[in-house]
């Protein structure tokens, strides 16, 4: 059972490139979730999606877009990358609205130089 | 604006002792309350959560409730160096996200 599975684990962008991270889940959950975490900052929500279809700012959406595909997919799109973007990135899912927890996948770690 | 407060540590124990990691949170109407272990360069990982007031215990893990206090505490028994990670609570009031505190890092010394 995969859970939730996360590409690419590592990338280096230049400033002002773009990049999709690709996020997958396997649990028939109906809400996924996108978070940077940094050092010091904790977890910080970029966006979520509470069902196929829905999508919603979380606390830190600027300079982010997401898509979510179909229930088992939600990416997440870094337009014009800034070196304030160099961070782990995690996906996460749930079933309902968190009610019972979230999984997290195994993250990206981005730099952007 | 809802918040989880937890103590930033280490805090440092040393193998076999208990661990006892708190958290405070800020929205009266949580219902779900979660402790999360991640180890350094990984996910976090769900291992407790609880529901109602008191006590819930899974091996060496007791996670308790006081919803009048407002606060959830983990406790860790017969402490090993392989515990040693940051402990990250979080709440749910069952309608949006869940909210996550910053973390607590525990260093069990052998």
């Amino acid at each position: 059972n995969a859970g939730v599975t996360q590409t690419p684990k590592f990338q280096v962008l230049k400033t002002g490139q773009s990049m999709t991270l690709q996020c997958a889940q396997d649990m028939n959950h109906n809400s996924m979730y996108w978070y940077r975490q940094d050092p010091g900052m904790g977890l910080r929500l970029i966006y979520y999606s509470a069902s196929e279809g829905t999508t919603d700012k979380g606390e830190v959406p600027n300079g982010y877009n997401v898509s979510r595909l179909n229930k088992r997919e939600f990416s997440l799109r870094l337009e014009s990358a800034a070196p304030s973007q160099t961070s782990v990135y995690f996906c996460a899912s749930s079933e309902g609205r968190g009610r019972y927890g979230y999984t997290f996948g195994s993250g990206t770690r981005l730099t952007v130089v | 604006q809802k918040e989880v407060e937890q103590n930033s540590g280490p805090l440092s124990v040393p193998e076999g002792a208990i661990a006892s990691l708190n958290c405070t949170y800020s929205d009266r109407g949580s219902q779900s309350f979660f402790w999360y272990r991640q180890y350094s360069g990984k996910s976090p990982e769900l291992i407790m959560s609880i529901y109602s007031n008191g006590d819930k215990e899974d091996g060496r893990f007791t996670a308790q409730l006081n919803k009048a206090s407002q606060y959830v505490s983990l406790l860790i028994r017969d402490s090993q160096p392989s515990d040693s990670a940051t402990y990250l609570c979080a709440v749910n009031d069952g309608y949006s996200t869940l909210t996550f505190g910053k973390g607590t890092m525990l260093l069990v010394s052998p």
